[in-house]
């Protein structure tokens, strides 16, 4: 079956404008998870939605970053104002798993590269 | 807290040449998940292996191994006879079974195997 798929797969904007990052998981996946790369350095956290509910945002590094998965499937990263060193690579992932110990099998997408000049 | 640490920042082997990469991790979960994702050139992370805390039993998979070790809190992964497809940068990761699920990722490995 399909992926997780992530759109764009490469972002190029200028400071200060708003992005948008879409996160379509595997169909019927409950949980969704967003991470950031930054160039040398391995993802790291930023976000978990379990369906619809937004369940930790502690990754999230300021008030420019907001997420949502309103209908528990499809989820979109905002980043607002952009700065540079928001430059990145941004990876969802998702599991079939909302709670319990197999939340750990999570299957990742391929990736939207972010660029901020 | 968790933590996972690689050392080791960029390797060179000649091929055919065996290599260990390092993973120590940290965490105070008795109950973690640990992995190893392989990153090419293009970007995509794929998956490896995963082992759970309860099952140190060493792994094989062709040229590939692991070496998970409680009492030292390693996880090392060792290829045998390296070839230049296995040029890659090499994540170890954790994740805990307290609050989140979350991947906790070390900074990685970059793998150059050289003709």
């Amino acid at each position: 079956g399909a992926g997780v798929s992530q759109s764009p797969r490469y972002k190029v904007t200028k400071r200060g404008q708003d992005v948008a990052l879409r996160c379509d998981p595997i169909s019927g996946h409950v949980s969704l998870y967003w991470y950031r790369q930054a160039l040398g350095q391995g993802p790291e956290f930023l976000t978990y939605f379990n369906y619809e509910a937004q369940q930790d945002k502690s990754g999230l590094p300021n008030d420019r970053f907001s997420a949502e998965r309103p209908e528990g499937s499809i989820s979109t990263l905002t980043i607002q104002r952009t700065e540079q060193r928001d430059s990145a690579m941004y990876r969802c992932a998702s599991s079939p798993y909302g709670t319990g110990l197999s939340s750990y099998e999570q299957y990742f997408g391929p990736g939207t590269r972010l660029t901020v000049t | 807290a968790q933590k996972v640490t690689q050392a080791q920042t960029e390797i060179s082997v000649v091929e055919k040449e065996d290599v260990t990469l390092d993973c120590v991790y940290e965490t105070r979960d008795t109950t973690y998940y640990l992995f190893w994702y392989k990153q090419p050139p293009s970007g995509e992370l794929v998956f490896l292996i995963r082992r759970n805390s309860f099952d140190e039993q060493n792994e094989i998979s062709g040229r590939y191994s692991w070496n998970f070790q409680k009492s030292t809190s390693s996880f090392n992964f060792t290829i045998t006879a390296s070839q230049v497809v296995d040029s890659a940068v090499y994540f170890c990761a954790l994740i805990g079974t307290s609050g989140t699920y979350k991947y906790i990722f070390g900074t990685g490995t970059r793998l150059k195997v050289l003709a």
